[in-house]
């Protein structure tokens, strides 16, 4: 593994049903995020971990959960899902938390995952 | 008001010309800022981050100004490959997190 990971590389679902979306990472970096684009909304984050066993909510929380078990896996779990969440997701790490007084901290995306919900 | 507003364009340029985007920002608490390039279909990758006193990567120029909110990015002598969609991205320290534009298309033709 090089990088990010996420899978599966996209799925169609039935609306009501639970998903998980699966990200890791191989760089040991502290932070993790998710995201979901939509055509002019851009990224908007759903839900952050800045270190291992600590989660935080973002932008668009409602309707998604997430665990951080260990330093390397950051799943989204969609548990009853919806038309509207219906969009292409990104996982994305950094290797320090953002907001903690750093003037730099980028962040690396994995390559997407493409959910229809119908 | 959106924190970080961008023409999404389609900016449509030939090769060999310059082109600028701008994007305004909200928070003027914001420290950090960055422009990604994200290809179709793909995910955002950073293009470079922007300093203060402005900085420069090969024919990309990228400038701050902190008194009237905005960033801009400069391309030179534009190529075919840097066609593309290009994300500003603003650190919201009170936010603990990455606002992001919704992005500015780029089409460079032959």
């Amino acid at each position: 593994i090089a990088g990010i990971t996420q899978a599966p590389t996209s799925q169609i679902l039935a609306a009501g049903r639970r998903m998980t979306l699966r990200c890791t990472q191989d760089m040991r970096h502290n932070a993790m995020y998710w995201y979901r684009q939509d055509l002019g909304l851009g990224l908007r984050l759903i839900h952050y971990s800045n270190t291992a066993g600590t989660t935080g909510k973002g932008e668009v929380p409602d309707g998604y959960s997430v665990s951080r078990a260990n330093t390397d896996d950051f799943p989204l779990t969609l548990a009853s899902a919806v038309p509207s969440q219906t969009s292409v997701y990104f996982c994305a790490s950094s290797d320090r938390p953002n907001g903690l007084g750093v003037s730099y901290n980028e962040q690396f995306f994995g390559p997407g995952t493409r959910l229809t919900v119908l | 008001r959106k924190e970080v507003e961008q023409d999404p364009g389609p900016f449509n340029v030939p090769e060999g010309a310059t082109v600028a985007f701008n994007c305004t920002y909200s928070n003027s608490a914001s420290q950090s800022f960055f422009w990604y390039r994200q290809d179709c279909r793909k995910e955002p990758k950073l293009l470079m981050s922007v300093y203060s006193s402005g900085n420069e990567d090969g024919r990309f120029t990228a400038q701050l100004n902190r008194a009237s909110q905005y960033i801009s990015l400069l391309i030179r002598d534009s190529k075919l490959s840097d066609s593309a969609t290009y994300l500003c991205v603003v650190n919201s320290p009170g936010r603990r997190a990455l606002t992001f534009g919704s992005g500015t298309r780029l089409q460079v033709q032959p």
